[in-house]
Formats: structure tokens, sequence, C-alpha cells
């Protein structure tokens, strides 16, 4: 089942424009992980934020999570086209296993 | 290092019949999970090993099983393959398992049922 719900599910925007992503979450957590995927291919980690944490900054990234809310948003800044893909939150509730619920991502393209 | 590897890349089964898929994770990982991907369900956790243990496991049928070895290369099995079998399998790779750990995931394996 999955955990939480990105929204949104697309988005649309031009080069240079900031990108903003949220994922709510049911449970509580023990980190959160941000993925991105091009086209049906594998994968690739972009950040993790702990459950202790607020925000984060990774290059143009910068991931915040309100635990209160149940809630985090990836930003990416000064988007480029190669930043076209799909954008996952995955949630570790701490079970101590790499076990990671997935939301269902949201599609970004941005446009040259 | 060489990333994760997943093999075949493509696959196409009939109903009925059952599929086994590979992956080798980056050297020196000992944890192996696997993820089903699909339109409909999104990315949903299959099970992990960690030094040939099956630790984990999610909420599939048992026509879905696995194992690793001692190399920690790990294979995944499907029975009696159904048409939402259909789906493209992702394995991931991380050190020891632990939750704070990095997963590095592979291409993945796309399998068709027809």
């Amino acid at each position: 089942s999955q955990q939480g719900e990105e929204d949104p599910q697309a988005l649309s925007i031009q080069e240079g424009e900031n990108a903003t992503m949220n994922c709510s979450y049911k449970t509580s957590i023990n980190n959160l992980q941000w993925y991105r995927q091009n086209s049906g291919r594998g994968l690739v980690h972009l950040i993790l934020i702990r459950s202790n944490e607020r925000e984060k900054h990774s290059g143009r990234l910068r991931v915040t999570l309100d635990t209160s809310k149940k809630s985090s948003s990836l930003l990416i800044t000064a988007s480029r086209a190669a930043d076209t893909a799909s954008y996952f939150c995955a949630t570790d509730a701490g079970s101590g296993y790499s076990t990671l619920t997935f939301g269902k991502g949201t599609m970004l393209l941005v446009s040259p | 290092k060489a990333g994760v590897t997943q093999t075949p890349r493509y696959l196409i089964k009939t109903r009925g019949q059952q599929v086994t898929l590979s992956c080798s994770p980056i050297s020196g990982h000992r944890s192996v999970s696997w993820y089903q991907q699909t339109p409909g369900q999104g990315l949903q956790f299959l099970f992990e090993y960690f030094s040939e243990t099956q630790r984990n496991k999610g909420n599939f049928p048992g026509r879905f099983s696995g194992r690793q070895f001692s190399n920690s290369r790990s294979e995944m099995n499907v029975s009696t393959l159904e048409l939402g079998d259909s789906a493209l399998y992702l394995c991931a790779s991380s050190a020891t398992g632990v939750g704070d750990n990095e997963q590095f995931f592979g291409p993945g394996t796309r399998l068709t049922v027809l």
C-alpha cells in the first residue's frame, strides 16, 4: 500500500523556473527520501532528510519536512530541461530494514 | 565501482509460465531489496535480503519468491504468471540494510506477461 501521496501529479514549467513538489504520508517515519526516475528506468537517490531535521539542501534541491503535518516538499530551483523526470518521495518507518514506502510520484516536465 | 545490474532488461512471457530475474548489487553491499512498479499501484516493496536471509516481505502472494547467494547476488522468481504481473521490477542495494543507508537502484527488468 502507498504511504503517501505526491502533489501535484504532474507539473509543467519553463526552464529557469522553480518547481515545487509536495508529499504527504500517513504514519510516523524515521526518515524521508526523494528519488528521481527518468522515463521508466531506475531510481536515482536525491536527498534524505531525517525525522529530526526540518530542512536540507543539496545543490539546487531544497527539502523541507514537517512531521506534525506529516508532509515534505521538494524544491528544485532554476530548473533545466534535464530535470524532466518523475519524482518520488519514500518513507522509512524505522523498522531497521531497507524497506521504503513510495508515493505515486510527480511527473515534472521542464520545457526549454 | 560498478552500479547495480539487473538481468535481463526486458522479458516477455505468457500466462502460467514462471520467470527468474537476477540482481547483482554494488560490490560490498549486503542488502538487496526488490520492488514492483506498475502504473496502477506505483512502487511496492516485495522483499529484502541481507546476508542470504529474507528479513522483510511485502504484501505479495506466495508466487513471488526470492533468494540471495553468498556473494550477495539475488534472484526473484514469479511462478504461474498472471497478466497483472506485468511491471518494472527494480532491485536496490545498500551497504548494511539499515533504513538510513542510501539505496542504489538498478535499471530494472521490464516484464510483460501476454
